[in-house]
């Protein structure tokens, strides 16, 4: 069975240094990975995907992430934190067998500031 | 391009009662899946469907119902609501099946429920 790990349940960054939240995973089979944010009183949106093609992966609004098998890994950075990045973050894990069930995190909220 | 709409946003209910959460997905998405989020711990699947007519158990099924008898629709039952049921209610739907496993997630707005 698989299972999400987001080892921070809050991150707080100042605008324009870093962002980088944390993300293990756990599956029996080679899994699909997701970043999804959700802002305020919204469902949640697809950051990017890793789908089993090049381990490292672009999406919306300056997010990268970075597959690491021998890791179990899949943390989530952006360069530069904008205001607007403020939000709650969800890693997500799909195993590529005809499974049907993908499985969240408890998902990081970032703070950013000032 | 409505996606994936979910009616009620809203709902108070008192110990016992039943009530229906209602999902339509204008996409001909062949996956439906019901989550609840709880502060702390995430998304938790509830149920899921591959298809009209069939409908399987996620993380945390006890106490819902579903049923599949539309490629657009996927209503989730509380047939005698609880105070542990209080909680956001998510839908979403996905076109990917089969190898890739559920693929993107599309997601409604959500549906707060209050049980007293």
């Amino acid at each position: 069975a698989q299972s999400v790990t987001q080892l921070d349940s809050h991150v707080s960054v100042s605008e324009g240094t870093p962002v980088l939240l944390r993300c293990n995973y756990s599956s029996s089979y080679s899994p699909s990975l997701f970043w999804y944010v959700q802002h305020p009183n919204k469902g949640l949106q697809l950051l990017l995907k890793y789908t089993s093609a090049a381990t490292l992966v672009k999406g919306i609004n300056g997010f990268e992430a970075e597959f690491k098998k021998s890791e179990t890994s899949f943390h989530l950075t952006k360069p530069s934190a904008h205001m607007s990045d403020a939000a709650e973050y969800f890693c997500a894990v799909s195993e590529n067998t005809g499974g049907f069930k993908t499985i969240f995190g408890a998902g990081t909220r970032l703070f950013v500031k000032a | 391009n409505a996606g994936v709409t979910q009616t009620p946003k809203f709902q108070v209910l008192k110990t016992g009662q039943s009530m229906t959460l209602q999902c339509a997905q204008d996409m001909n998405h062949e996956y439906m899946s019901w989550y609840r989020q709880d502060p702390g711990m995430g998304l938790r699947l509830i149920h899921y469907s591959v298809g009209a007519g069939i409908t399987d158990q996620g993380e945390v099924p006890n106490g819902y119902n579903v049923s599949r008898s539309t490629t657009e629709d996927f209503p989730l039952r509380l047939l005698s609501a609880a105070p542990s049921q209080t909680s956001v209610y998510f839908c979403a739907s996905s076109e990917e099946l089969i190898w890739r496993g559920t693929g993107e997630l599309f997601f409604g707005e959500g549906s707060r429920l209050t049980v007293l």
